[in-house]
């Protein structure tokens, strides 16, 4: 069935680094633009960073702009975020999700398949 | 970017009808129809319930429905059941590839 697995999650001190993985099954990843959003624990949801895809194109929230970098291997059907200079406002629950997606192969904005999420906590 | 706007709780007894609104600018919500909602059950992730201001997906229940106006968009949730309490999120294309948030609704079945 369709769906999206995250992996990478962990414990890391501030400042530290770690790297995000998320494997698609059931569909062609290459179809499909890309997005890691988050949520902190108790908190709303927040958007962190899209991919579109074919890779030409990535975005960042202000908030992880310069400290995250976005990547896909088609190939490997994965998507994968390297998060940088970790602070402890970066602490949560981490998802993966798969944007619908026009007949023109322009994203619609909304995110139809969502991961069941990677924590991440940032704390010395 | 800044978070859309969202009451933050909103309520309606079993066959009832409840609204959340959710107010952007017209930098998101006001200059794009790609206003989607979100319904999330503790412990669980977010699921897409409208996008496109309007349109629901495949095997979503026609008690949702959604619109626009202005800079305002919202979510009518209609024939209120136990198992619709649950957080609501809206979110916004904001150009540019950027995608932006509503602060969430808890909506309660009383």
């Amino acid at each position: 069935q369709v769906q999206l697995v995250e992996s990478g999650g962990g414990l890391v001190k501030p400042g530290g680094s770690l790297r995000l993985s998320c494997a698609a099954s059931g569909f062609t990843l290459s179809d499909y633009h890309m997005s890691w959003i988050r949520q902190a624990p108790g908190k709303g949801v927040e958007w962190v960073s899209y991919i579109s895809s074919s890779s030409s194109h990535t975005n960042y929230a202000d908030s992880v702009k310069g400290r995250f970098t976005i990547s896909r291997d088609n190939a490997k059907n994965s998507l994968y975020l390297q998060m940088n200079s970790l602070r402890a406002g970066d602490t949560a629950l981490y998802y993966c999700a798969r944007e619908v997606m026009n007949p023109d192969g322009s994203g619609s904005g909304a995110f139809d398949i969502w991961g069941q999420g990677t924590m991440v906590t940032v704390s010395s | 970017q800044s978070a859309l706007t969202q009451p933050p709780s909103a309520s309606g007894s079993p066959g009832q009808s409840v609204t959340i609104s959710c107010t952007g600018t017209s930098s998101d919500v006001g200059g794009y129809n790609y206003v989607s909602w979100y319904q999330q059950h503790p412990g669980k992730a977010p699921k897409l319930m409208i996008y496109e201001v309007s349109k629901r997906p495949s095997g979503v229940p026609d008690r949702f429905s959604g619109s626009k106006s202005g800079n305002t968009a919202s979510l009518t949730v209609s024939g209120l059941q136990a198992e619709d309490g649950a957080d609501f999120y809206c979110s916004s294309y904001a150009g540019s590839n950027n995608y932006v948030f509503g602060t969430g609704t808890k909506v309660t079945v009383l």
